[in-house]
């Protein structure tokens, strides 16, 4: 059974200062992975996603991931954080071929000045 | 392009009230989604559409939850009779397959039931 697990609910970071929000994810097949954030009072938005090209995935916003099979990990970088990262950060998994995602519990990120 | 549109955005009901809520997927995309997200239980799936006929609606919490999708731009799910347990947000997503499952989320419904 597929599951997506991120470490840490809430990670706070000073401004300028590396993101890095962790994503594990288990599948018996290789799957396609997925970043969202949420801002306060919005709805989901896409960052970024890996559907088996690159391993190195880049998104919007400054926003990387990397995608690892050895480590089951798709960990969410950036280099230099701003105050307007502050948002709430879902991994996702799905199974190449179907539609539905596993969604993580969320990281909530904090960024202080 | 218009993302997905759902309406009402807040709605404020009495207990044992029909609610429902509606959703307009991008044109083009043939699954849409319903989510709810809880500070409790966090996200999860309701049920989802592909081609207008509901896949996998395991995630119906009860009887009371029911979804339709008449056509391909439009969907509604409807609670009756609502509870003050059924407070949430409440999401609808839609995807295409040739944008490699990426699903857009509409900006949610917020239901409060009291």
């Amino acid at each position: 059974a597929q599951s997506v697990t991120q470490l840490g609910s809430h990670v706070s970071v000073s401004e300028g200062a590396l993101v890095l929000l962790r994503c594990n994810y288990s599948s018996s097949v290789p799957p396609y992975l997925f970043w969202y954030v949420q801002y306060p009072n919005q709805g989901l938005q896409l960052l970024l996603k890996y559907t088996s090209a690159a391993t190195l995935v880049k998104g919007i916003n400054g926003f990387e991931a990397e995608f690892k099979k050895s480590e089951t990990s798709f960990h969410l970088t950036k280099p230099s954080a701003h105050m307007s990262d502050a948002a709430e950060y879902f991994c996702a998994v799905s199974l190449i071929g179907t539609y539905k995602y596993i969604f993580g519990t969320g990281t909530r990120l904090k960024v202080l000045a | 392009d218009a993302g997905v549109i759902q309406s009402p955005r807040h709605e404020v009901t009495e207990m044992g009230q029909e609610v429902t809520l509606r959703c307009k997927p991008i044109s083009g995309h043939n699954s849409l989604f319903w989510y709810r997200q809880t500070m409790m239980r966090g996200l999860e799936l309701l049920i989802y559409f592909n081609n207008n006929v509901p896949i996998d609606d395991s995630g119906m919490p009860e009887d009371r939850f029911s979804a339709k999708m008449p056509n391909a731009s439009f969907s509604t799910l409807k609670i009756q009779p609502s509870e003050p347990r059924d407070s949430a947000v409440y999401f609808c997503a839609s995807s295409i397959r040739q944008r490699g499952y990426e699903q857009y989320f509409g900006p949610g419904t917020r239901l409060t039931v009291t």
